[in-house]
């Protein structure tokens, strides 16, 4: 079942602060995320593995609650180039090691 | 590395015609999948192969859709016949090992229209 995403879609000004949840409905045990730009192909942000880790990027980071099987991805002081979709891809505790995306959620950055 | 290929990019086909889309995997990385993009679906997962091996196939819409991966360089995905609901962006992506240990790398993907 895909992981659903919050907000579908958010429009920012500049410098602007966002934060983009992620919610699974199974245990997981890893939680990707990615960022796709309109045309191109998702390219890979950040991954968490631990349950309450929190990863930084720059601007961007994300954290994972393992028992609410939930991650969110925060950036902050939004830049221009952020502007595009969204995914969290999550690995559940099954063993399978399928990667599943969520729903998505859209950003657009204003100047 | 050249990273992952694709082909063809772009492929127009008319309703009943079998379509082939390719794909050459990162050299070392041992696993591999295949998604299907639409704006109502969003990134479906469609099949994913370990060591060449299919592990998971349940995201295959239907008997007519079938994927293979004959060796560590080169898997297919085949629709036959293909129909007008087919037409979706078709991502290959791969990584190295399993288990949330690598970031997924994808192709630009090949853009399907079916008439």
């Amino acid at each position: 079942q895909q992981p659903v995403q919050s907000p579908q879609a958010v429009i920012l000004r500049e410098g602007e602060d966002a934060v983009i949840n992620c919610s699974s409905s199974k245990a997981l045990y890893s939680v990707h995320w990615y960022r796709q730009k309109h045309g191109e192909a998702p390219v890979f942000l950040m991954i968490l593995l631990k349950g309450g880790e929190q990863k930084g990027h720059e601007k961007i980071s994300a954290s994972f609650n393992e028992k609410k099987q939930q991650s969110s991805l925060y950036l902050t002081a939004s830049q221009l180039s952020y502007s595009g979709t969204y995914f969290c891809g999550t690995e559940d505790t099954s063993g399978t090691y399928k990667y599943i995306f969520g729903t998505g959620t859209r950003l657009k950055v204003l100047a | 590395d050249a990273g992952v290929i694709q082909s063809p990019r772009h492929e127009v086909t008319e309703m009943g015609q079998e379509v082939t889309l390719r794909c050459k995997p990162i050299s070392g990385h041992n696993s591999l999948f295949w998604y299907r993009q639409t704006m109502m679906r969003g990134l479906e997962l469609l099949i994913y192969f370990n060591n060449n091996v299919p592990i998971d196939d349940s995201g295959m819409p239907e008997d007519r859709f079938s994927a293979k991966m004959p060796n560590a360089s080169f898997s297919t995905l085949k629709i036959q016949p293909s129909e007008p609901r087919d037409s979706a962006v078709y991502f290959c992506a791969t990584t190295y090992g399993t288990s949330g240990s690598g970031e997924l790398f994808f192709g630009e993907g090949s853009r399907l229209t079916v008439l």
